[in-house]
């Protein structure tokens, strides 16, 4: 089955450290992969879009990085601080067939102590 | 720029009741999308159009109708609500599918009791 996992429902670090969420997907070749942040009450907000021929890319602290191979997209957000605390959604295109298609993982909670 | 505008903000339905989510955008983008997002889930996608007058079904239709007669407007009707209709609900519109960010609605918040 077609399926989207996002490492861990939740995810506690210390403030300065660097968060890494993960993204897995099974039995999708995605032309493109987002990350949104979401915030209580609120709708998402995009962050990020790679391409699937693309490895890398950075915006500020956030890195996203893009393994086709692995079937996995990592995000990373440097030098975290209280106010990155929210829920993280990894998003695909499931491919090229449908590349207007969008569908989402459940999303990690991510919570930044001081 | 008022982006992706979604009423009513909350409803409560008795179950059997129908009604209509309305959504619509002012930035002139042919993607449109549906979602729901349950407590402390991701979202799941209900249906999508890629245009005036062409829509197709997401992971999560059954329930649910669509129609795009402009590109402004997408609205979402539910016929005869059940509890597990109870949800929140996310409009969402992008320039190009899924090579362009979305940029979402804040949401409807249905109860069916």
């Amino acid at each position: 089955s077609q399926k989207i996992e996002q490492n861990s429902e939740a995810l506690n670090i210390q403030e300065g450290k660097t968060a890494t969420l993960t993204c897995n997907y099974t039995n999708y070749s995605p032309a493109y992969l987002q990350w949104y942040r979401q915030d209580p009450g609120r709708g998402p907000v995009f962050l990020l879009l790679i391409r699937e021929n693309e490895k890398e890319k950075r915006k500020e602290r956030l890195k996203v990085t893009f393994d086709t191979t692995l079937k996995q997209s990592l995000f990373h957000i440097t030098a975290s601080q209280p106010a990155d605390s929210a829920t993280y959604l990894c998003a695909l295109a499931p491919g090229y067939s449908s590349a207007s298609k969008i569908i989402f993982g459940s999303g990690t909670r991510l919570s930044i102590r001081p | 720029n008022a982006g992706v505008t979604q009423t009513p903000k909350f409803r409560i339905l008795k179950i059997g009741q129908s009604m209509t989510l309305q959504c619509a955008q002012d930035m002139n983008h042919n993607y449109m999308y549906w979602y729901r997002q349950d407590p402390g889930m991701g979202l799941k996608l209900i249906y999508y159009s890629v245009g005036a007058g062409i829509t197709d079904k997401g992971e999560v239709p059954n329930g649910y109708n669509v129609s795009r007669s402009t590109t402004e407007d997408f609205p979402l009707r539910l016929e005869l609500a059940a509890p597990s209709q109870t949800s929140v609900y996310f409009c969402a519109s992008s320039r190009t599918g899924g090579n362009s960010p979305l940029h979402f609605g804040n949401g409807t918040r249905l109860t069916v009791t």
